[in-house]
């Protein structure tokens, strides 16, 4: 089966600082996409990074940024320069070539300290 | 402005009440999709359809139906055949339901059964 462990329940940084958020798949295919997402208080998730997995080059998006280790099957999301509004819960998630549904983790919660 | 609309926000049904949670885009997208979130979990995928008057099952579809009548319409209705349907759902839409394709969603739907 797929699944998707994001092992930080919760994480807190101060704004202005960087924060690395981890993921970990499971899987045996070698053609998938991966995903961060972000859901605010409001609760509409938000696409913030996308990554092919036959691409090496990592993902950057402002100050978003990933580390994929295909090897490891590792895909953790960098925040740079942190702001308020990056609080909000973070899902990372899988998709396998040829399917349509997203297989998501259970979320980390991640708190912007003024 | 483009968009993913659910309504309504919030919904409360009674035991044995069938109830219907609306999504429309207008984004033009051929492909839509239903997940549901329960506390503390990442999404699942109930639902989903790549073009009008088709649809497949996801991994929870048991107590729920759909339609797709128009490309733009993707009504869920929650049965009384879903024995714990209180949760929180979202819509999505992609452009082709190909995969890799981002998924775009909704502000979600917050079902309470009374």
């Amino acid at each position: 089966a797929q699944t998707v462990t994001q092992s930080q329940p919760e994480m807190s940084v101060q704004e202005a600082e960087t924060v690395t958020l981890s993921c970990t798949y499971d899987t045996s295919e070698s053609d998938y996409y991966l995903f961060w997402y972000k859901q605010p208080p409001s609760r509409q998730m938000i696409l913030v990074i996308r990554q092919e997995a036959y691409k090496q080059q990592n993902a950057t998006e402002n100050r978003f940024s990933v580390n994929f280790q295909k090897a490891a099957k590792s895909f953790s999301l960098k925040i740079s320069d942190s702001q308020l509004g990056d609080a909000a819960m973070y899902f990372c998630a899988y998709q396998i070539q040829g399917a349509q549904k997203l297989v998501f983790g259970q979320g980390t919660r991640l708190t912007i300290n003024p | 402005d483009g968009g993913i609309t659910q309504s309504p926000k919030y919904l409360f049904r009674k035991e044995g009440q069938n109830v219907t949670l609306s999504c429309e885009q207008n984004l033009n997208h051929d492909a839509m999709y239903w997940y549901r979130q329960d506390p503390g979990q990442g999404l699942r995928l109930i639902y989903y359809s790549q073009i009008v008057n088709d649809f497949q099952k996801g991994d929870i579809a048991e107590g729920y139906s759909v339609s797709r009548e128009k490309k733009e319409s993707f009504p869920l209705t929650v049965t009384s055949a879903q024995k714990n349907p209180t949760a929180f759902y979202l819509c999505a839409s992609s452009t082709s339901g190909g995969s890799g394709d981002t998924q775009y969603f909704g502000p979600g739907t917050r079902l309470t059964v009374l």
